[in-house]
């Protein structure tokens, strides 16, 4: 039964460590989605990706957050350095990239981040 | 920008049915989606509109009116393992999506 997975599921560190979130989307899906997710801000989206282009990342905190795909199996996100405020849960969604906006993403167990 | 207004939570008894609103602000709007999120969980796809009316799909029901920008989740039969959050969500033509604060729902016996 197809699922995107996530590593680590959770992830401990201190202030100013770098954070490495892997994800594998569902195989034949060609849109990836990361979001992260807060009681204070719900759930936030910040970077898609489109047969493994990235097509938007405003959402994200450019100065300390980077997203990448080196292949079509692995996408990953990173946090250089870690702050207490990015404690979050950050999840990883997939897709067929159907048009006109009609998608169902599929989202992965996420990641629960703790920045101490 | 686009912003989305649902209710923060809802309480309902088992067997009853309730309703989760939602309302939308939005450029380039295509569709009006429903998740399930049980705590701890992922949030699961439930249902999408594009068009006027009502979908169906087991004891969900979603609506939506783009005329009014507003749309709905109808839950019947409500079971104690409805109990999660629900999220509606806007999409553009890029297939991006804009969540909702979400609406959490607690089934009571």
């Amino acid at each position: 039964d197809a699922r995107v997975t996530q590593t680590p599921r959770h992830k401990v560190t201190e202030m100013g460590q770098e954070v490495t979130m892997r994800c594998q989307p569902i195989l034949g899906h060609n849109t990836v989605f990361w979001y992260r997710q807060t009681m204070m801000q719900g759930l936030e989206l910040l970077a898609y990706f489109r047969n493994r282009a990235p097509l938007d990342d405003s959402g994200m905190p450019k100065d300390r957050f980077s997203a990448e795909m080196p292949d079509a199996t692995l996408a990953t996100l990173k946090i250089q350095p870690s702050e207490p405020r990015d404690s979050a849960v950050y999840f990883c969604a997939s897709g067929l990239g159907s048009s006109g906006g009609r998608e169902t993403q599929y989202f992965g167990p996420g990641t629960r981040l703790l920045v101490l | 920008g686009q912003s989305l207004e649902q209710p923060s939570e809802v309480t309902a008894v088992e067997g009853a049915i309730v309703q989760i609103n939602c309302t939308y602000q939005t450029s380039g709007f295509y569709g009006l989606s429903w998740y399930q999120q049980h705590d701890g969980g992922a949030p699961t796809f439930l249902s999408y509109n594009a068009l006027d009316g009502l979908e169906e799909t087991g004891r969900f029901s979603s609506f939506l009116s783009r005329s009014d920008s507003y749309g709905y989740l109808l839950l019947q039969e409500l079971q104690m393992k409805d109990s999660a959050s629900y999220f509606c969500a806007v999409s553009n033509a890029g297939n991006m999506l804009t969540f909702g604060g979400g609406t959490r729902l607690m089934v009571k016996p």
